[in-house]
């Protein structure tokens, strides 16, 4: 079992407040990295899948870096809106496998 | 586009009884899985599956059964449940294992009492 640590475990802001959070995966034989956003009542969605080290993703107001030698990935949201509540999940394979890995989650809560 | 359907969305269950989780999904996606959600953790894989008749383990299988005949379907059996057993349970496929992103049913919330 596979260590997928994220940070923080929640986060409330503002409106119009731009945010960022952190997955911590094993640097070792990396393959890929997943984020996904869960609204609740909702199933995860996926947002970004990132493969190579220094990889930079972005959707409208989210973006995602990749460091595969240290082991980190940032999620970013610039702008926060209501609607962008929800947990993030970050998941982590490993050459190794064929499976991912999941963090617990961020849950982010934009307040109106 | 149906996407990943599972049924049933909530069941409960007697320590003891037997019952059938169905996951579909109409994608073509050699991949598939079972999660379990629980509090406090993050998302654990039960089973998998990378392609018709071929199965494995995941983190958590003890009590699980799963097969797959076809690319379709994959369902998830629980023989005897337990109190333990009781979880939100999502099946997810992709087009391959861990490069392609997972899509995710609905979800399945089990009771054990």
């Amino acid at each position: 079992i596979l260590n997928v640590e994220q940070s923080p475990q929640s986060l409330h802001v503002q409106e119009g407040d731009s945010t960022n959070f952190t997955c911590s995966f094993p640097s070792s034989n990396f393959y890929a990295l997943h984020w996904y956003r869960w609204e609740t009542a909702k199933s995860p969605e996926a947002l970004f899948v990132m493969t190579l080290n220094g990889d930079e993703k972005k959707k409208g107001r989210i973006s995602a870096t990749l460091n595969t030698k240290e082991g980190y990935s940032y999620l970013y949201i610039k702008g926060s809106q209501p609607e962008d509540s929800a947990t993030y999940l970050c998941a982590f394979r490993w050459s190794g496998a064929n499976n991912l890995f999941f963090g617990t989650g961020t849950r982010l809560t934009v307040i109106p | 586009n149906a996407g990943v359907t599972q049924t049933p969305k909530f069941q409960v269950l007697k320590t003891g009884q037997s019952m059938t989780l169905q996951c579909a999904q109409d994608m073509n996606h050699e991949y598939m899985s079972w999660y379990r959600q629980d509090p406090g953790m993050g998302l654990r894989l039960i089973h998998y599956s990378v392609g018709a008749g071929i199965t494995d383990q995941g983190e958590v299988p003890n009590g699980y059964n799963v097969s797959r005949s076809t690319t379709e379907d994959f369902p998830l059996r629980l023989l005897s449940a337990a109190p333990s057993q009781t979880s939100v349970y999502f099946c997810a496929s992709s087009r391959t294992g861990g490069a392609g992103e997972l899509f995710f049913g609905e979800g399945s919330r089990l009771t054990v009492l």
